[in-house]
């Protein structure tokens, strides 16, 4: 199976600051098709996961504009502008490429 | 709006068994690929399987620590997904969620339900 390597695994971020998160994965997530599935997702505490960022960079309808991911290949990366208190949770990228579909360990973002 | 919501969790012997189901509503259900994840509390996600639509033969795959001992099923003349467990053991306990494969091209799991909670314990 496919290693999704995630860091950091926690980040402490001021409010208004951006912050980063980078995914390595163990293998090329370009599909015999030619596209990159790399999602990432936000899950709050008690809720579940909610899609941000699909397809390496596209923005799920509702995200906000803060949030974006690029990369290609084996490293992606998802970036947040400027932090809001709301943004706090867990973070976690998610490979679609091949099978079995594998999550990132996730990052824990804190605001400082 | 689209909504999954998970039933059929609760309390199981090891080696029992236990059926998810999933309800769905807000989109075309039969148009939509379904996947089944879950989590264990306070740790990360882990993907179990999908299920393809009609066109597709109703295609599955499932990640092989469930595969044999799980089958992911639906219909969709209900709106409704299925996750049948068999031979459960202490490891599969977790929050068991049903999702939406993104429904506009490429892939994401675009809408999640709240999850059950399974938990196999003696």
């Amino acid at each position: 199976d496919i290693v999704m390597t995630q860091t950091p695994l926690s980040s402490l971020v001021t409010l208004g600051q951006p912050a980063s998160i980078s995914c390595r994965s163990s293998e090329s997530l370009v599909h015999n098709d030619g596209n990159t599935y790399m999602s990432w997702l936000h899950q709050r505490p008690g809720q579940p996961p909610r899609l941000l960022i699909y397809d390496v960079s596209s923005r799920f309808p509702g995200v906000p504009d803060r949030f974006s991911g690029s990369g290609a290949g084996t490293d992606f990366t998802l970036k947040i502008s400027r932090v809001e208190a709301e943004d706090v949770g867990l973070y976690y990228c998610m490979q679609g490429t091949h099978f079995p579909f594998i999550f990132g360990q996730g990052t824990k973002l804190e605001i400082k | 709006e689209v909504q999954l919501v998970e039933s059929g969790g609760g309390l199981v012997q090891p080696g029992g068994s236990l059926k998810l189901s999933c309800t769905s509503s807000g989109f075309i259900f039969s148009d939509s690929v379904i996947h089944w994840v879950r989590q264990i509390p306070g740790k990360g996600l882990e993907w179990i399987g999908r299920i393809r639509t009609k066109d597709n033969s109703y295609a599955t795959v499932h990640t092989a620590s469930v595969r044999g001992r799980f089958t992911i099923s639906r219909d969709d003349s209900n709106n409704m997904a299925y996750l049948e467990m068999n031979s459960l053991k202490t490891e599969d306990t977790a929050v068991y969620y049903c999702v939406r494969h993104i429904s506009f091209g490429g892939s994401g799991l675009d809408y999640w339900g709240h999850g059950t909670l399974v938990t196999v314990s003696s």
